[in-house]
């Protein structure tokens, strides 16, 4: 596609729940990587995949976030059990080259956890 | 570990002066720094990147600057507009912490009329 698309733009959900968040990346970036991004703070970064496999999830919070790219393409952010702290706008973005590459974020999905 | 710092925080300034935001590092073994622009509910737009080779990137009113050496890029926006009010982060892909890219916590910038 032309760009980074996320979806859902707005997710609202209620406390325990389970939520996926999808990202479809510019055709052809091989790097795709999750941001989340409270507010007034700058993205924290949260998983980083190369192809179809997680390079570096070192900043996943703890083991009820999960990622998965299965062909290399779209990738499917899950987070189970969901706590009100979840609550942020989840940010997707790919790349050409891992090392060199210029990054292009979509337009973020906001979580909202009641 | 990596950390960014921007200053300032928050800028307000009149339409038509020019300003230079500021990005500092802690660790100058970097691949390459790119500046963002965010606006409220919306996503970041790359404005430009900077290769760890390079001294500065220029787009249009835009000029990015780099010193890896001291930990340091400044962006410098001539002849400022309302429409360039936003909120401008930096980030920086280190060599000693995979691929990934570390933020700032921005400047949000108020152009006046």
């Amino acid at each position: 596609g032309a760009g980074v698309s996320q979806t859902p733009s707005n997710k609202v959900t209620e406390k325990g729940k389970y939520v996926e968040l999808r990202c479809d990346p510019i055709s052809g970036h091989t790097a795709l990587y999750w941001y989340r991004q409270s507010l007034g703070q700058g993205p924290e970064f949260l998983i980083y995949f190369q192809g179809t496999g997680a390079a570096d999830d070192s900043g996943l919070p703890n083991d009820r976030f999960f990622a998965v790219r299965p062909e290399g393409s779209v990738s499917t952010l899950k987070i189970q059990r969901t706590e009100r702290g979840d609550s942020a706008v989840y940010l997707c973005a790919s790349s050409l080259d891992p090392n060199t590459g210029e990054l292009f974020f979509g337009e973020g999905s906001r979580l909202t956890v009641l | 570990k990596q950390e960014v710092t921007q200053i300032p925080a928050a800028l307000s300034v009149p339409e038509g002066e020019n300003l230079v935001l500021n990005c500092s590092f802690t660790d100058s073994a970097i691949y390459n720094l790119q500046w963002f622009r965010q606006d409220p509910g919306k996503g970041l737009t790359s404005l430009l990147l900077i290769q760890s080779s390079q001294r500065e990137q220029t787009s249009g009113r835009l000029n990015a600057s780099l010193d890896k050496s001291s930990g340091r890029s400044t962006l410098y926006i001539a002849a400022s507009q309302p429409g360039d009010s936003a909120t401008y982060l930096c980030a920086v892909r280190g060599r000693n912490y995979g691929q990934n890219f570390v933020f700032g916590p921005g400047t949000r910038l108020s152009v006046l009329p």
